[in-house]
């Protein structure tokens, strides 16, 4: 079971938007309504910010959206805050397994 | 409030075992399929393992498949992860966490727990 793909880095300046891309294969990804993206901030164990490709958990944002096209799933935040930096993961359902990415560094300049 | 608390990680010598438990509350353990993930320092999540309702279908990733055995005990809310043959590969801070909502998403985590594999 290999990785999802996803971009190292990312960046954007408070107020902006930027988008982080995830994709797998259509044997995941591709295959199933089943992605969901993790927040990571040091030391601490990952959130829940999206699942299902677009519904978010209570107390989310709405900052926080999700989508998918084909084998790539994508993370897209608004209004960029301090707070957002931190690293995303995401993962995809493969058929009785789970598989992550790799995650993203997401800088908030 | 839901919680998931890990216990019995440590130091363990390349060939060694380990069990890992987990103790949940705050919810009907015995309705949700539950799973591990695992975090190598400084790398990314892995996907480890999962186990149904009431235990008797159960998936592990290709690397700890043989090696390690996830498992559950509804009557006190338990979740296991029996880890024999330890590599260094497997130093990681492992979380157990509930495999909801939806399939392969994780909206409960435990705090982790650290597994260092070092002679």
């Amino acid at each position: 079971q290999s990785a999802l793909t996803q971009p190292p880095s990312a960046s954007g300046s408070p107020g902006q938007s930027v988008t982080i891309s995830c994709t797998g294969t259509s044997s995941d990804v591709g295959r199933y309504n089943y992605v969901s993206w993790y927040q990571q901030h040091p030391g601490k164990a990952p959130k829940l910010m999206i699942y299902e490709v677009n519904k978010r958990p209570s107390g989310v944002p709405d900052r926080f959206s999700g989508s998918k096209s084909g084998n790539t799933a994508s993370l897209t935040v608004s209004g960029l805050q301090a707070e957002d930096e931190a690293d995303y993961y995401c993962t995809s359902y493969a058929g009785s397994k789970g598989v992550f990415g790799g995650g993203t560094k997401l800088t908030v300049l | 409030e839901v919680q998931l608390v890990e216990s019995g990680g440590g130091l363990v010598q390349p060939g060694g075992s380990l069990r890992l438990s987990c103790a949940v509350s705050g919810f009907t353990f015995s309705s949700y399929w539950m799973a591990w993930v695992r975090q190598a320092p400084g790398k990314g999540l892995e996907w480890v393992a999962n186990i149904n309702q009431d235990g008797s279908r159960n998936y592990h990733v290709d690397s700890v498949k043989g090696r390690f055995t996830i498992s559950r005990d509804n009557a006190d809310s338990s979740l296991y992860l029996q880890m024999n043959s330890l590599r260094a590969e497997d130093t990681a801070v492992y979380y157990c966490v509930r495999d909801d909502p939806g399939y392969a998403a994780f909206e409960y985590w435990g705090q982790g727990i650290l597994v260092t594999v070092s002679s």
